[in-house]
């Protein structure tokens, strides 16, 4: 099936700190999602993404839409100690034999701040 | 507003035991329903999804099974747990053809 190659797998930081992560894909998506998780509980949507290009920020979150609607990235600014989770990125195929109905899902980076 | 529900929160089972996880949609009609399994490995694998009332695409050959007998209930099943079922098991649901997935709480399975 289709594959999502997010990167890093983890990261440790330090509080005050910016955070970078991206998800590059073989094939083009058209909605790019951006997910986090607090250990023992569901993800929850962050950043929803609809059009090549876009640029959207949620507080000190910013999120892209690469150009090629193959990768979208996530930046975190200014890292505080609730952050610390696993952020998935997930992508949705555009219409096609029902494939559209099922997101792709990044394996997720783990972050980790030190206070 | 719309809010999905999933229980139990925490499940214990022994090996060869039944399973029975349900999940709720409320405050939207007509919603796309999915069951994930997310393993220590911290992946989310697709596991079943249901575009109406007992229409239901399994995404891996396994274990379980499910069902949809209303239009915001959503059931995951086993005759027989296996040790390899244990995990977390999140329920989703979206809005028909959006892509926006919005997640249940999830339910911890530890099969013995």
């Amino acid at each position: 099936g289709q594959q999502l190659n997010q990167s890093p797998q983890s990261m440790f930081i330090q509080e005050g700190e910016d955070v970078s992560m991206n998800c590059t894909s073989s094939s083009i998506f058209n909605t790019w999602l951006w997910y986090k998780q607090d250990p023992g509980e569901g993800p929850v949507l962050l950043i929803a993404l609809y059009k090549a290009g876009e640029l959207t920020s949620n507080g000190r979150l910013t999120a892209q839409f690469g150009i090629t609607r193959k990768d979208s990235f996530l930046n975190i600014s200014a890292s505080i100690p609730s952050d610390v989770g696993i952020y998935f990125c997930a992508g949705q195929h555009p219409p096609s034999g029902g494939s559209n109905y099922k997101l792709t899902f990044g394996k997720g980076t783990l972050l980790t701040v030190n206070p | 507003s719309q809010t999905i529900h999933q229980w139990p929160a925490t499940l214990v089972q022994p090996v060869g035991s039944p399973l029975s996880l349900e999940c709720t949609v409320e405050g939207t009609s007509n919603p796309n329903l999915y069951w994930y399994r997310q393993a220590a490995g911290r992946g989310l694998q697709l596991l079943f999804y249901s575009i109406g009332i007992d229409q239901i695409s399994s995404e891996v050959p396994q274990n379980l099974s499910a069902s949809r007998p209303q239009d915001r209930q959503f059931i995951l099943s086993s005759k027989k747990l296996l040790l390899s079922d244990s995990g977390f098991y999140l329920c989703a649901w979206s809005v028909l053809f959006a892509g926006e997935l919005f997640f249940g709480e999830g339910s911890r399975l530890t099969v013995l």
